[in-house]
């Protein structure tokens, strides 16, 4: 069974660019999340989606930062503009359903560099 | 609001050596728990996970249990191996199902 695939891997940007990240989540799972991850710290939760809806985007810089998942599979994530310190690497997770007895499976992540 | 220490890394150890990541966690409420591994150029995955007061997750000869009293879920493994250097993350799931994270402890194991 394929993982959480995301791309692209890396990324370099001049700031004030726009930048999308893309997530096609394990087949069947429902709940899609976006996590940042800045370096030495752990993930931080950006974005969760139940199917269609985001359910929960409190973390989400929304003047910035916009997430869609349109039919409930693929995810996209887009920054514009970026700011220098929005270098991160972006997680992209999903699980069957939100509960905590359901494990969030992640992708490899894509770097962001901003120069 | 609910949060998660781990020791700093970089943990580095011997071959066959004996193996403890503290993590303690402040929250409201009885949290699940879970250990993350991130080995180089992968993704996280899930490495154990327990639901309760006193139950113990077990997984790859790594264990740790929830404890209440202490809000503490220790990581541990008797013997570690080369193959077990990774960054490995503790982390809580909350009220609403969100994990929230540790920083990370680096474990670097040599030959």
């Amino acid at each position: 069974e394929a993982g959480v695939v995301q791309s692209p891997r890396y990324k370099i940007i001049e700031k004030k660019q726009p930048v999308a990240f893309w997530c096609n989540p394990i087949s069947g799972h429902n709940t899609l999340y976006w996590y940042r991850q800045n370096l030495g710290q752990g993930p931080e939760l950006l974005i969760r989606y139940e199917n269609e809806e985001a359910v929960d985007d409190s973390q989400l810089p929304k003047d910035r930062f916009s997430a869609e998942r349109l039919k409930g599979v693929d995810s996209t994530l887009k920054i514009q503009p970026a700011e220098l310190g929005d270098s991160a690497v972006y997680l992209c997770a999903s699980s069957l359903s939100r509960t905590g007895f359901e494990t969030q499976y992640f992708g490899p992540g894509t770097r962001l560099l901003v120069l | 609001g609910n949060s998660v220490t781990q020791m700093e890394g970089p943990v580095t150890l011997s071959e066959e050596a004996f193996l403890t990541i503290n993590c303690t966690y402040t929250a409201t409420g009885y949290p699940s728990l879970f250990w993350y591994v991130q080995y180089p150029g992968e993704g996280l995955q899930l490495l154990l996970k327990a639901t309760k007061a006193d139950d113990k997750g077990s997984n790859k000869g790594f264990e740790a249990t929830y404890r209440k009293e202490t809000t503490s879920f220790h990581l541990e493994k008797g013997s570690v191996q080369v193959s077990d250097s990774a960054v490995y993350f503790c982390a809580l799931m909350d009220s609403s199902y969100k994990l929230i994270f540790g920083s990370g402890t680096r474990l670097l194991v040599r030959p």
